[in-house]
């Protein structure tokens, strides 16, 4: 499954409201998880089953979507949320991942 | 506190192998399966394989099928990565992380850098 993901880049300043999307070649149900990456922490898990906030997620995240379209939206946006956000799809083998949004401060 | 520490990377001739360690702590590690992800300077993400709690079941893609192993000691809460006849393209920051059930994985080590280069 490819998952094509978009912007590659994004530039917003504190406190705008941002949303990144992911699209998948077939259906892909709800399988769907967003990580973000920061220079010098381990990957750190946003999301899964497309919208399910994993524990310790801020509630300004949230994911929507199902089947091939899914959105990760970040609203009232904080310093700390600069950073490379990908997707995933694990609905099946070979596990993917979409290429990556640099989300940079305006 | 969940803790995922890989090691054994380095420069390593094409054609050569290279095993990579990944230690687990803070966790019972054998409820956990556990994979491998790697990333190229400057790319994304690529899954580079999976195995069960047990290490009955790896699963991997088709660039590196044949080539790379999985393997987990659960006595010793540690997972591994045997990687033979190294390519270029292999040069990448390998992670690893684990995952409870469906394969998104809420916990990733920091990495470890495999250079493959003449």
């Amino acid at each position: 499954v490819q998952m094509t993901q978009s912007p590659s880049y994004l530039a917003a300043s504190p406190g705008e409201s941002v949303s990144i999307s992911c699209k998948a070649s077939k259906s892909i149900s709800n399988n769907l998880a967003w990580y973000q990456e920061k220079p010098g922490k381990a990957n750190k898990l946003l999301i899964h089953s497309g919208s399910t906030l994993q524990s310790g997620t801020p509630s300004r995240f949230s994911g929507s979507g199902s089947g091939t379209d899914f959105t990760l939206t970040i609203r009232s946006l904080e310093s700390e949320d600069f950073a490379v956000y990908y997707c995933q799809q694990y609905n099946e083998y070979p596990l993917t991942f979409g290429s990556g949004t640099k989300l940079e401060i305006k | 506190e969940v803790q995922l520490v890989e090691s054994g990377g380095g420069l390593v001739q094409p054609g050569r192998s290279l095993k990579l360690s990944c230690a687990a702590s803070g966790f019972t590690f054998s409820n956990y399966y556990m994979a491998w992800v790697r990333q190229a300077p400057k790319k994304g993400l690529e899954w580079v394989a999976t195995i069960s709690t047990s290490g009955s079941r790896t699963y991997y893609p088709d660039s590196v099928k044949g080539r790379f192993t999985i393997s987990r000691d659960n006595a010793k809460s540690s997972l591994y990565l045997q990687m033979n006849s190294l390519k270029s393209e292999d040069t990448a920051t390998y992670y690893c992380a684990r995952f409870k059930w469906e394969p998104y994985f809420d916990y990733w080590g920091q990495g470890v850098m495999v250079t493959v280069s003449s």
